[in-house]
């Protein structure tokens, strides 16, 4: 197993332009959640997918968006940019039936 | 809807020195609760974990918690800590219906001192 991995590592976007981010969960994994960590803060749930439907979704507003694939990567989709975007992106995902989350190292992103 | 509060934003401590760091939850349903640990510039990493059972529960690298249902606590202890401790530390819940949205608290720097 390779574990989670996201891309990119940062990117330093100007407000109110959009921003893709991505992770590739482990084989199996058919859950997949995103989270926003600001500086100091611990993370905040965004939403969460299953077999490529969204399937839970915590307060932030409809600019933030996802997608799951088949070959277990996933997208968030940030539009209209603004300064409080900016964060630790975190992606989890968990096989069925697990209590467990495991975690990618994260995209740190900065908007100016 | 559940809420997170860890008492201690830092806890400096020296190498050998036991360590505490406190959880406490809110929740008007059953809860899972977990620790995680973050080390610099990395994802959240797996502690442990209190599903069912027995209130003291063992994880990873010595690290030990214990829940109390009735002081809604989940305390994270180790007898004696080492540098490669200093990290920054989670304490989180999850319903037992939705195990996949995890409610994190703000979060507690642990540093250790030689």
């Amino acid at each position: 197993e390779t574990g989670v991995t996201q891309s990119p590592t940062h990117l330093i976007k100007t407000r109110g332009q959009q921003v893709t981010l991505r992770c590739s969960s482990q084989s199996g994994h058919n859950t997949v959640s995103w989270y926003q960590q600001a500086l100091g803060q611990g993370p905040q749930f965004i939403f969460q997918y299953y077999r490529e439907e969204e399937n839970g979704r915590g307060n932030f507003p409809p600019r933030f968006s996802g997608l799951q694939f088949p070959n277990y990567s996933s997208e968030l989709n940030v539009n209209a940019l603004e300064l409080d975007d900016s964060a630790l992106y975190l992606c989890a995902s968990s096989p069925d039936g697990s209590y467990e989350q495991y975690f990618g190292p994260g995209t740190r992103l900065t908007v100016t | 809807a559940q809420s997170v509060t860890q008492l201690d934003s830092q806890v400096p401590v020296f190498e050998e020195a036991p360590v505490e760091l406190r959880c406490n939850y809110s929740s008007s349903v059953s809860v899972y609760l977990f620790w995680y640990v973050q080390y610099p510039n990395q994802g959240l990493q797996l502690l442990l974990k209190y599903l069912s059972g027995s209130t003291l529960v063992k994880g990873i690298n010595g690290f030990e918690a214990e829940f109390n249902k009735s002081q809604t606590s989940f305390h994270l202890r180790k007898p004696s800590v080492h540098i490669s401790d200093t990290a920054e530390y989670f304490c989180a819940v999850s319903d037992r219906l939705n195990t996949d949205k995890l409610i994190f608290g703000t979060g507690t720097r642990l540093q250790v001192f030689p």
